[in-house]
């Protein structure tokens, strides 16, 4: 049973350009939801994807973007990155929206 | 959104010894789950606990609900317990499938 996978694990970027970030759910999950970490916080929701669209976003700016592919899996995108972007990357997956949620290795991503 | 506190921030014991995290909420709660994040980032799935009480091996939770808050229990703890510990909760309202994170506890076991 293949869990969610990300890529790349690592990722070092100079701020203004732009990165994209990969997500595949857990095998039978059809929704994706997009998580920040900076160093000593906890994850916070950037937004959440379910039949192809956008369903939840929180607290960021239009600068990260994404989308999910009929597959399921999904990518996140930042355009014109800031230092303060730099931070993990998660990817969580579950089914129909709700239930227990389960998480990608991360991307780490260093903006110099 | 909800609110969610964890205490303690860090916690340091000996090998063996039991201890007990706390997680606050604000609001009624749909999902509550515990997290372990190991040194790589990783967050480890170890509890998905809105109400009542479950065990798995050395661990257990409880949830109640009614007075907002949730405890996870480690036994005989081991070094590789080491790490953040997260709770996370998914409220009532309308986002549902979103997850509010605590800011963790550290735990630091030493041999």
């Amino acid at each position: 049973d293949a869990g969610v996978t990300q890529s790349p694990t690592h990722l070092i970027k100079t701020r203004g350009q732009q990165v994209t970030l990969r997500c595949s759910p857990k095998s039978g999950h059809d929704t994706v939801s997009w998580y920040q970490q900076a160093l000593g916080q906890g994850p916070q929701f950037i937004f959440q994807y379910y039949e192809e669209e956008e369903r939840q976003r929180g607290n960021f700016p239009d600068r990260f973007s994404g989308h999910q592919f009929p597959n399921y899996s999904s990518e996140l995108n930042v355009n014109a990155l800031l230092l303060g972007d730099s931070a993990l990357y998660l990817c969580a997956s579950t089914w129909r929206l709700a239930y227990e949620q389960y998480f990608g290795p991360g991307t780490r991503l260093t903006v110099t | 959104g909800i609110q969610v506190e964890q205490s303690p921030p860090d916690l340091i014991l000996q090998e063996g010894a039991n201890s007990t995290l706390r997680c606050n909420f604000s609001d009624s709660v749909n999902n509550l789950q515990w997290f372990h994040q190991n040194p790589w980032g990783q967050l480890i799935n170890l509890f998905y606990i809105p109400s009542g009480t479950k065990q798995n091996g050395r661990l257990s939770a409880t949830t109640v609900a009614t007075e907002r808050y949730s405890l996870l229990y480690i036994s005989s703890s081991q070094t590789t317990d080491s790490g953040v510990y997260f709770c996370a909760v998914e409220d009532r309202g309308s986002t549902l499938g979103r997850l509010y994170f605590g800011r963790g506890t550290q735990l630091t076991v030493w041999p």
